[in-house]
C-alpha cells in the first residue's frame, strides 16, 4: 500500500459546509494525487502535486482546493460542499518503476463522502 | 478525446472457470497500459503493466495481452477463485505525471 492513508474513512457532511479530507504517505514520495470515482465514470483526476506547495489542476478541479504544505501530507477540500461532490474519494502516490516505466502509481483505501 | 472503453460491464462465472475480460483504447501518445484490481471498498492495485513492445505479461493467473496496433487489451484469469471478485480497471497511461485514463471497470463475480 506503499504507506498510504486517508481520513477521514467515512464522512456524511450537508450541503455548503466546508469538508477536508487528508491523505499521508510515509515514504516522501514527490507526486501525489486526489482522484475521485463514481459509478460510470473512471477514476478522475481532481488535482495532483509534484512537489511542497506545487500543485496543479486535472480535470474535474472545480469546487476543489488543494494544499500541500508537507511532503507527506495533500490535503484536498470542498470549500462548500454539494450532492454532486457526494463520491469516492482515492489519494494516490507515483513512484519510479522498473525497467524503463517512469513510475507506478498506488493507490490509498479511499474516503467515502456524502453531502446531504 | 483520450478514452478507454471496458466490456463487459459485468460478468457472473463459476469458480474455476476462466475468463476473460476486454479494453478498447483511444489515448495518445501511448506509454503504458496497467491493469488494476479493485476490492470492494478498497483502493486500486496494480496487476500488470505493458509497453507498445509487449505483447503478453502474466502474473500469476492473470495474463494480459496488448496489441498497439488495433488499440486493445484483454486480462485473461485462469481457474478463477472466488477472491477474484472485484472490479478489473484497464488504465492507460501517456507518460506525464498527471495523464492516465481510466476505464470504467468490469466487475467479476466468481460463485460457486
Amino acid at each position: 500500500d506503499a504507506g498510504i492513508t486517508q481520513s477521514p474513512r467515512h464522512k456524511v457532511t450537508e450541503t455548503g459546509t466546508p469538508v477536508t479530507l487528508r491523505c499521508h504517505q510515509t515514504e516522501n514520495h514527490r507526486y501525489m494525487y486526489w482522484y475521485r470515482q463514481d459509478p460510470g465514470h473512471g477514476l478522475r483526476l481532481i488535482h495532483y502535486s509534484y512537489g511542497v506547495k506545487d500543485t496543479d489542476k486535472g480535470e474535474v478541479s472545480d469546487g476543489y482546493s488543494v494544499s500541500r504544505s508537507k511532503t507527506e501530507d495533500f490535503l484536498l477540500t470542498l470549500e462548500s460542499a454539494t450532492s454532486s461532490q457526494t463520491s469516492v474519494y482515492f489519494c494516490a502516490i507515483s513512484i519510479l518503476g522498473t525497467g524503463d516505466f517512469p513510475y507506478e502509481q498506488y493507490f490509498g483505501p479511499g474516503t467515502r463522502l456524502t453531502v446531504t | 478525446k483520450n478514452q478507454v472503453e471496458q466490456s463487459p460491464q459485468s460478468l457472473i462465472i463459476l469458480e474455476g472457470k476462466n475468463c476473460t475480460l476486454q479494453c478498447n483504447y483511444t489515448v495518445s501518445p501511448f506509454s503504458n497500459l496497467r491493469w488494476y484490481k479493485q476490492d470492494t471498498g478498497r483502493g486500486p492495485v496494480s496487476l500488470t503493466i505493458m509497453t507498445f513492445s509487449e505483447n503478453t505479461k502474466s502474473n500469476g493467473r492473470y495474463t494480459a495481452t496488448l496489441d498497439a496496433d488495433t488499440k486493445q487489451s484483454s486480462l485473461h484469469i485462469t481457474a478463477s477463485q472466488l477472491s477474484d471478485s472485484a472490479s478489473y480497471i484497464c488504465v492507460v497511461f501517456t507518460g506525464t505525471a498527471s495523464k492516465l485514463t481510466f476505464g470504467t471497470g468490469t466487475r467479476l463475480q466468481v460463485t460457486l
